[in-house]
């Protein structure tokens, strides 16, 4: 069975740009969250989405936001970047959001310029 | 959701068992213990939980104490591959998982 699968594996912008990062969880697994990685902060929950549906929410400001679609894939996007969001973002899902065992992809690697 | 402190960092020899203790003694009655490993570049990786009784699976055992305060992992026999941040979580309600700092294992030969 395949294990989360992010895209793209590195990616590399300048402050002010928007980005989309994809995350296809585990096949069965309908709950996908979201962290956000740095050296300074350690790991960060973003936002975990279930049923298409956002359950829960960090505390992230409005520049990131994400969505998942009927087949549980995900998408998160940050607008406006900025510097202080080079991070290392994981796409963990779980078979229903009441599951404790989490799967991580392997992440994608942003860097801000 | 409960905090939990954990020492920065430990060392173990390859072969031998490596203790990682947690405390957590803020948590509540009906607050899991969680243990994630996460391993340089990739994604944290699921260990072991438990409630109050001590667990043991494939990769280790976790034994937390009764009052329920403080908890320790075990790996029986570590190896090299098993060099990693350890990250003990407590988890109300299945709700998000706070990480917390972790302590960086070092397994050496």
């Amino acid at each position: 069975k395949a294990g989360v699968t992010q895209t793209p594996r590195y990616l590399i912008k300048t402050r002010g740009q928007q980005v989309t990062l994809s995350c296809s969880p585990i096949s069965g697994h309908r709950s996908v969250s979201w962290y956000q990685q740095t050296p300074g902060q350690g790991l960060q929950f973003l936002f975990e989405y279930f049923s298409e549906t956002q359950r829960n929410k960090g505390n992230f400001p409005g520049r990131f936001s994400g969505r998942q679609f009927s087949n549980s894939r995900s998408e998160m996007n940050v607008s406006t970047l900025e510097l202080g969001d080079s991070a290392l973002y994981l796409c963990a899902s779980s078979l229903a959001p009441q599951n404790e065992k989490l799967f991580f992809g392997s992440g994608t690697q942003l860097s801000v310029l | 959701d409960a905090k939990t402190t954990q020492p920065t960092s430990m060392d173990c020899a390859e072969g031998r068992a490596a203790n990682l203790p947690c405390n957590h003694s803020t948590i509540s009655g009906n607050e899991y213990v969680y243990w994630y490993r996460q391993i340089h570049s990739q994604g944290p990786q699921y260990i072991i939980h438990g409630l109050k009784n001590n667990e043991t699976n494939e990769m280790a055992s976790l034994i937390i104490t009764e009052d329920r305060k403080s908890s320790t992992l075990i790996l029986p026999h570590a190896t090299l591959r098993d060099t990693a941040v350890y990250y003990c979580i407590v988890l109300y309600n299945f709700n998000k998982f706070y990480f917390g700092s972790g302590t960086k294992l070092n397994v050496k030969p």
